[in-house]
């Protein structure tokens, strides 16, 4: 059964103080890996999607990786404006159907 | 232009009523979504269409109706609502091209209340 698991569940961050959100997934035939933003009332934002392993993606302050059995999103020097959730979705050999993770809330402090 | 639009913002009905849930895209997608989202947790799929076509359907019970009546709209038509079905309810479209389906871009969502 196709699955993704994220962690933490909460992270709380001091402005600045860099860390890595974790996606760990369990898919029979990959066809994609997406990261999405989420604030609180809104519809997800698109910020990237991954497709093999070894794969990078960056935008600011963020910067997604991949490997075979899970994805890293890595904040460098957040900000408070950085705070939100992050969901981490996966394709796999069902056409069309994403596979969401529970995300990841991050709070960065000032 | 990544736009997709949905109205209204905010629904209250009652359990009673008929009420249209809309979403329009002019990226030229050809795959469009419905999704059901609860607090604190993930959205949910609902539907997918290809090509103007239902092609998933997550066992959605019946008083949830979609339709898709051309490449830019997707309506998402309720009857008979229970308040279990308060949710913000997200649209969603996606490029597709030889049934490879690509990122999905979601709209700012309808924040329904059933009473």
């Amino acid at each position: 059964e196709d699955q993704v698991t994220q962690s933490p569940e909460a992270l709380r961050l001091q402005e600045g103080e860099s860390s890595s959100l974790n996606c760990s997934y369990t898919v029979s035939g990959l066809r994609g890996l997406f990261w999405y933003r989420q604030d609180p009332g809104k519809g997800p934002e698109f910020l990237f999607t991954l497709y093999s392993a070894g794969e990078e993606k960056e935008k600011e302050r963020l910067k997604a990786t991949l490997t075979k059995k899970e994805s890293f999103l890595h904040i460098t020097a957040p900000k408070p404006e950085d705070s939100a959730t992050y969901l981490c979705a996966v394709r796999g050999s069902t056409l069309g159907r994403l596979y969401f993770g529970r995300g990841t809330q991050l709070t960065v402090w000032p | 232009d990544t736009e997709v639009t949905q109205t209204p913002k905010h629904l209250v009905m009652g359990m009673t009523n008929k009420k249209s849930l809309k979403c329009e895209q002019h990226m030229g997608h050809r795959a469009m979504y419905w999704y059901k989202q609860k607090a604190k947790k993930p959205p949910e799929l609902m539907f997918v269409y290809s090509y103007e076509k239902l092609s998933i359907n997550e066992s959605v019970p019946s008083r949830f109706s979609p339709e898709c009546p051309n490449s830019s709209l997707l309506n998402l038509h309720l009857h008979a609502l229970q308040p279990e079905d308060s949710a913000l309810y997200l649209c969603a479209s996606s490029l597709m091209t030889s049934g490879s389906y690509y990122e999905q871009y979601f709209g700012p969502g309808t924040r329904l209340t059933v009473t």
